[in-house]
């Protein structure tokens, strides 16, 4: 089945040590995005890939990283990781950003511990 | 500045009833909703989308209202099933959003119950 893997799905850090989340997808789209997630809250877009091209949201903090070394991988770094940054991240990709409905498909998501 | 509202949490409703989610949005360019579902330990998937030149639309036992006057739109499913328990997140978006592309603006979720 076609799919958006992240790895892993539970990762714990502690506060200032770098960490990487992973996302992975089979269904060859040319969109991937990664979410913030926080506790009873909204997702929240940290950036897109759009093929090669990053778009970073406004408010994304700096301490936020991405990269997307080919089709199918995409990296979130977080250089330094503060308690705030606790949450669940979700990796989603998406066809064609520019069709209407841009359906995004989503991993299962990683929920980062900061201790 | 949420721009997507969900402000009911939570939803119990009992099997073979209607269930009723709502949702406000703030952003007069939202022309584009859509209502994802996530179940425990998965990513959302998406379920329905109305365009903002119609006020309905129906896909099986899911229809969703779009009232543009209101900036309210409501997620009904019947009759409800205990496989729909889940959260439902609502999301817009708006044309020209960003570089040429449509992305989504999300609220906060309402977790459904249905009670068999």
């Amino acid at each position: 089945d076609a799919m958006v893997i992240q790895n892993p799905r539970y990762q714990v850090t502690q506060f200032g040590k770098p960490v990487t989340l992973s996302c992975s997808q089979t269904l060859n789209h040319n969109v991937m995005y990664w979410y913030q997630q926080k506790s009873s809250q909204a997702p929240k877009l940290l950036f897109h890939y759009y093929d090669k091209d990053f778009n970073n949201e406004a408010d994304t903090p700096d301490n936020f990283q991405s990269r997307r070394p080919n089709t199918s991988f995409c990296f979130l770094d977080i250089r330094s990781p503060g308690l705030g940054d606790a949450a669940m991240y979700l990796c989603a990709t998406s066809r064609d950003p520019r069709d209407r409905l841009n359906e995004q498909f989503f991993g299962p998501g990683t929920r980062l511990t900061v201790l | 500045d949420q721009q997507v509202k969900q402000n009911s949490p939570s939803l119990s409703v009992q099997e073979g009833r209607i269930s009723i989610l709502n949702c406000d949005y703030t952003n007069s360019m939202f022309d584009y909703f859509l209502w994802y579902k996530k179940y425990p330990a998965e990513g959302p998937t998406f379920l329905i989308s109305i365009s903002s030149i119609k006020d309905k639309n129906e896909d099986g036992r899911f229809t969703v209202f779009l009232n543009k006057s209101a900036k309210h739109l409501s997620l009904h499913i019947v009759p409800s099933q205990p496989g729909d328990s889940a959260v439902y997140f609502c999301a817009a978006s708006a044309a020209n959003s960003g570089a040429g592309s449509y992305q989504l603006t999300f609220g906060k979720g309402t977790k459904l119950s249905v009670i068999p």
